[in-house]
């Protein structure tokens, strides 16, 4: 079955340093992927989604991600962080069977020191 | 365009209570998920439906769960009796149809907590 893995909980930033956020997803053909962000109290939002085609995919503010069949990854990326990035960030992938649901990561709480 | 809504968004109740949560997904959207986020851990799919048929809930508890979504439109979801472990924030998300290639949109969510 389809599943993606978060590794790291939590992650501190200093504000201005680049941030690398990693997700390893376990599918045997090419998977449909996604970044979501949550800020406290809030719902998920996407930042970017990966279907096909290149492999570098750029999302909303300011964010990119990697997909590495090699690796069986599809890393976030930013170069540069901003205090408004600290939220917790998911990965996910869709479920089996062409419904639409959503299979997400545990999440990694992205924390911004000043 | 609006975007889903939910309510309450904030809920205490003391274990072996009732509750019930309410979603008004965004118009048009014929597919509608809820979801369980429990602290720590990524959202889980409790049910999905498609109009107002179940495509799954599989991971429904039923005993206590139960959720409906009468003329396709709105949804409430219901925890009889709540348990200790439901404690969680409760997520809404609608998408325009079921499958690849249709975003899900997500709610604010309500948060529940049970002494």
């Amino acid at each position: 079955a389809q599943s993606v893995t978060q590794p790291d909980i939590h992650i501190t930033v200093s504000e201005g340093a680049s941030l690398e956020l990693r997700c390893n997803y376990s599918y045997g053909a090419t998977p449909y992927l996604f970044w979501y962000v949550q800020s406290p109290g809030q719902g998920l939002q996407l930042l970017l989604k990966y279907f096909s085609g290149d492999t570098l995919v750029q999302g909303i503010k300011g964010f990119e991600a990697e997909f590495k069949r090699s690796q069986s990854s599809f890393n976030l990326r930013k170069p540069s962080v901003h205090w408004s990035d600290a939220a917790e960030y998911f990965c996910a992938t869709y479920g089996s069977g062409n419904t639409g649901k959503l299979i997400f990561g545990q999440g990694t709480t992205l924390q911004v020191k000043p | 365009e609006a975007g889903v809504a939910q309510s309450p968004r904030y809920k205490i109740i003391e274990k072996r209570q009732s509750v019930a949560f309410w979603c008004n997904p965004i118009s048009g959207h014929a597919t509608l998920y809820w979801y369980q986020q429990i602290l720590g851990q990524g959202p889980k799919l409790l049910i999905q439906f498609q109009n107002n048929g179940v495509v799954d809930d599989s991971q429904l508890p039923k005993d206590r769960f139960s959720a409906e979504r009468l003329k396709g439109v709105d949804s409430t979801l219901k925890i009889q009796p709540a348990k200790l472990e439901d404690s969680a924030v409760y997520l809404c998300a609608s998408s325009f149809i079921k499958g690849y290639n249709s975003p899900l949109h997500f709610g604010n969510g309500t948060r529940l907590t049970v002494t």
